[in-house]
C-alpha cells in the first residue's frame, strides 16, 4: 500500500523550534519529489515546500522562507521539515505529499497530517 | 505569484443537484490546475488533475473543465458522500491554492 506517515508535531514556544518527519513506504521514495503542505486550524490549504528526488533542489514558500528547511534521506524513506523560529502563525497540521510524475505536479499521495501548535 | 480565487466560498445544494465550482488564476496557468476535496479531519484527496482527467477511483459525476485564467469542477449529480469542502491548486509556477468552497446541505 502507497502510504505517508507524518510525526514530529506538538506544542512549542513561540521562537523555538521543531523537526517534522514523513515516512514513506509502497513506492519508490528515491525517484519521487516531495512537498509539505499546511493547513491552520480553520483554514484553506498552503504550500510550504518542495524537494527534488535527490535533494539538490528546494523551494519555499515567501512565509517560512529563512526559518524551514527541508530534507530527504532516501535511504531511510524519509522526507523531513526543520523549522525554527516558529511563530503563532506556524500552527496548523502539516502534511507531506507526492507529485503524480515529473511531468504532473498534482499530489496525489497525501499523509495524515501531524498537528503544529505554537504557544506560550 | 499566482493568486488563485474560488467562487462561491459556501454553497448549500441538495442531494441529486448540479453544482458548479469556479476557480479564476490571477495569470495563465495553461491547464495545470487541480480539484481536491477534503473532508473534517482529513487529507485531501485529488479528484481531478491536468484540468480536466479524472484522477483513478473518482466516480464519474465529477469533472473539469477550462484554461487560462477560467477553470471549474462541476458535480453532475451530488451524492451525500460529496459534502466536503473543494479545493483548487495551480502548479503552473510553484503551487497555490484557491481559499476553498464549502459545499453544505440544503
Amino acid at each position: 500500500e502507497v502510504q505517508l506517515v507524518e510525526s514530529g508535531g506538538g506544542l512549542v514556544q513561540p521562537g523555538g523550534s521543531l523537526r517534522l518527519s514523513c515516512a514513506a513506504s509502497g513506492f519508490t521514495f528515491s525517484s519521487c519529489e516531495m512537498n509539505w503542505v499546511r493547513q491552520a486550524p480553520g483554514r484553506g490549504l498552503e504550500w510550504v515546500s518542495y524537494i527534488n528526488s535527490i535533494g539538490t533542489t528546494t523551494y519555499y514558500a515567501d512565509s517560512v522562507k529563512g526559518r524551514f528547511t527541508i530534507s530527504r534521506d532516501n535511504a531511510k524513506n524519509s522526507l523531513y521539515l526543520q523549522m525554527n523560529s516558529l511563530r503563532a502563525e506556524d500552527t496548523a497540521v502539516y502534511y507531506c505529499a507526492r507529485p503524480q510524475d515529473s511531468q504532473n505536479y498534482a499530489f496525489d499521495i497525501w499523509g495524515q497530517g501531524t498537528m503544529v501548535t505554537v504557544s506560550s | 505569484d499566482i493568486q488563485m480565487t474560488q467562487s462561491p466560498s459556501t454553497l448549500s445544494a441538495s442531494v441529486g443537484d448540479r453544482v458548479t465550482i469556479t476557480c479564476r488564476a490571477s495569470q495563465s496557468i495553461s491547464s495545470w490546475l487541480a480539484w481536491y476535496q477534503q473532508k473534517p479531519g482529513k487529507a485531501p484527496k485529488l479528484l481531478i488533475y491536468k484540468a480536466s482527467f479524472l484522477e483513478t477511483g473518482v466516480p464519474s459525476r465529477f469533472s473539469g473543465s477550462g484554461s487560462g485564467t477560467e477553470f471549474t469542477l462541476t458535480i453532475s449529480s451530488l451524492q451525500p458522500d460529496d459534502f466536503a469542502t473543494y479545493y483548487c491548486q495551480q502548479y503552473n509556477s510553484l503551487w497555490t491554492f484557491g481559499q476553498g468552497t464549502k459545499v453544505e446541505i440544503k
